[in-house]
């Protein structure tokens, strides 16, 4: 089945220590995002990338750091330079176009990341 | 800069209420779309309808039901009759026409109580 996949599901973390998220897709989509979700908020920016070995800053990308080697995978490390690093964190990919139909993004099952 | 607000926080209603959940947008934009996903407590959030900024015709999906108004900047989303597997939290989003950068409101939490 196509979709997108995190994990893992939970993870928990040590304060200075980095941590990675991992995401990869099998939607043959263009483009991959993180965000970040914290209780009773929406959903904030933190990268994103539209084509393999490029991506860009998001609203919230400090502390955070990423690579896309791969068209398929997106990971997301959580440095130790992120304050306050506990919070629900959701990867997204979209394809890239003109046109309606390449807009919408779909989402992963998310990690939930909690620093002891 | 674009801009989305969902004003009504948290939301309870009974079950086969119906239920509208209000969205807001700012943009100077002429070419946007807009959307609506829902968040079940599992946490993944699932797509639900998108909107491009031409098309103002309302939608109906089963229970569901969406209102686009550009003279009032809004996109309501309206549940019939709901049910209690309608309980999540829900958010309306925007994007400019040839970006990438989706822009979230802070979303809306339905509870529907038996």
């Amino acid at each position: 089945d196509g979709g997108i996949t995190q994990s893992p599901k939970y993870l928990f973390r040590k304060e200075g220590q980095n941590v990675t998220l991992s995401c990869e897709q099998n939607l043959n989509h263009d483009a991959m995002y993180w965000y970040r979700q914290d209780p009773g908020q929406g959903l904030r920016l933190i990268y994103y990338s539209q084509i393999v070995n490029d991506f860009q800053k998001g609203d919230i990308a400090e502390g955070y750091s990423v690579s896309r080697e791969k068209k398929e995978s997106f990971p997301l490390t959580v440095t130790s330079a992120q304050k306050n690093p506990t919070a629900f964190y959701l990867c997204a990919s979209s394809f890239m176009g003109k046109g309606e139909a390449y807009n919408e993004q779909f989402f992963g099952p998310g990690t939930r990341l909690t620093v002891l | 800069a674009q801009k989305v607000t969902q004003a009504q926080t948290e939301i309870s209603v009974v079950e086969k209420e119906d239920v509208t959940l209000d969205c807001v947008y700012e943009t100077r934009d002429t070419t946007y779309y807009l959307f609506w996903y829902k968040q079940p407590p599992s946490g993944e959030l699932v797509f639900l309808i998108r909107r491009n900024s031409f098309d103002e015709q309302n939608e109906i999906s089963g229970r569901y039901s969406w209102n686009f108004q550009k003279s009032t900047s809004s996109f309501n989303f309206t549940i019939t009759a709901s049910q209690v597997v309608d309980s999540a939290v829900y958010f309306c989003a925007s994007l400019r026409g040839g970006y990438q950068k989706v822009t979230f409101g802070t979303g809306t939490k339905l509870q529907v109580i038996p």
